[in-house]
């Protein structure tokens, strides 16, 4: 079965300072992982996605991701954060035969200091 | 740009009662998706639809649950006899590939008392 871990429940940074949200994943086969930031009474936006490929991958709004197949990892970075960024970033894995299927993480909320 | 809406964007009904939650993919997409958030839970996933058939649904999804594209444009979820803990936000969710970018709509808050 496959199953993420988001280790950070919440994570306060300043504003223009960097930051690095954990992901691990569990799952028998190459996964296709992705990265959605949620606004609150909004929903979901994806970020980011790895399917294959090159392991370091590029999103929206200046994020990227990066994939340790070796660490079981899928950390997505910003190197500028900004405060229209504090939202909810779940990480979610996807079975291989449909992806449609993702299991997603608990969440961790950012909160963004002026 | 294409999205996916839907209605309501918040229903409180009663226990036992029926709902009925619409979604409208983006219209060139085949795939389709119900998942659930319980207040400060994760998402969890419920179905996925293709080709008028559910491809795939969870522990969740018992008896209680349907979905329908009645008519080609909308994608429908029915809890039959509601439940207090199937309090959650719906979110709707269409791809156009079996393996591919996920679009959710934002959401229907259903309230159960």
């Amino acid at each position: 079965a496959q199953s993420v871990t988001q280790p950070d429940i919440h994570i306060t940074v300043s504003e223009g300072a960097s930051l690095e949200l954990r992901c691990n994943y569990s799952y028998g086969a190459t996964p296709y992982l992705f990265w959605y930031v949620q606004s609150p009474g909004q929903g979901l936006q994806l970020l980011l996605k790895y399917f294959s490929g090159d392991t370091l991958v590029q999103g929206i709004k200046g994020f990227e991701a990066e994939f340790k197949r070796s660490q079981s990892s899928f950390n997505l970075r910003k190197p500028s954060v900004h405060w229209s960024d504090a939202a909810e970033y779940f990480c979610a894995v996807g079975a291989k035969t449909n992806a449609g299927k993702s299991t997603f993480g608990d969440g961790t909320t950012l909160t963004v200091k002026p | 740009e294409p999205e996916v809406t839907q209605t309501p964007s918040h229903q409180v009904t009663q226990m036992g009662q029926e709902v009925i939650l619409r979604c409208v993919p983006i219209s060139n997409h085949l795939y389709f998706y119900w998942y659930r958030q319980i207040l400060g839970q994760k998402v969890e996933f419920l179905v996925s639809f293709y080709n008028n058939e559910i491809s795939e649904k969870s522990e969740i999804f018992d008896d209680q649950f349907s979905v329908e594209r009645p008519d080609g444009s909308n994608f429908t979820l029915k809890i039959r006899s509601t439940k207090l803990e199937d309090s959650a936000m719906y979110f709707c969710a269409s791809s156009v590939q079996e393996i591919g970018e996920l679009f959710f709509g934002e959401g229907s808050r259903l309230t159960v008392l």
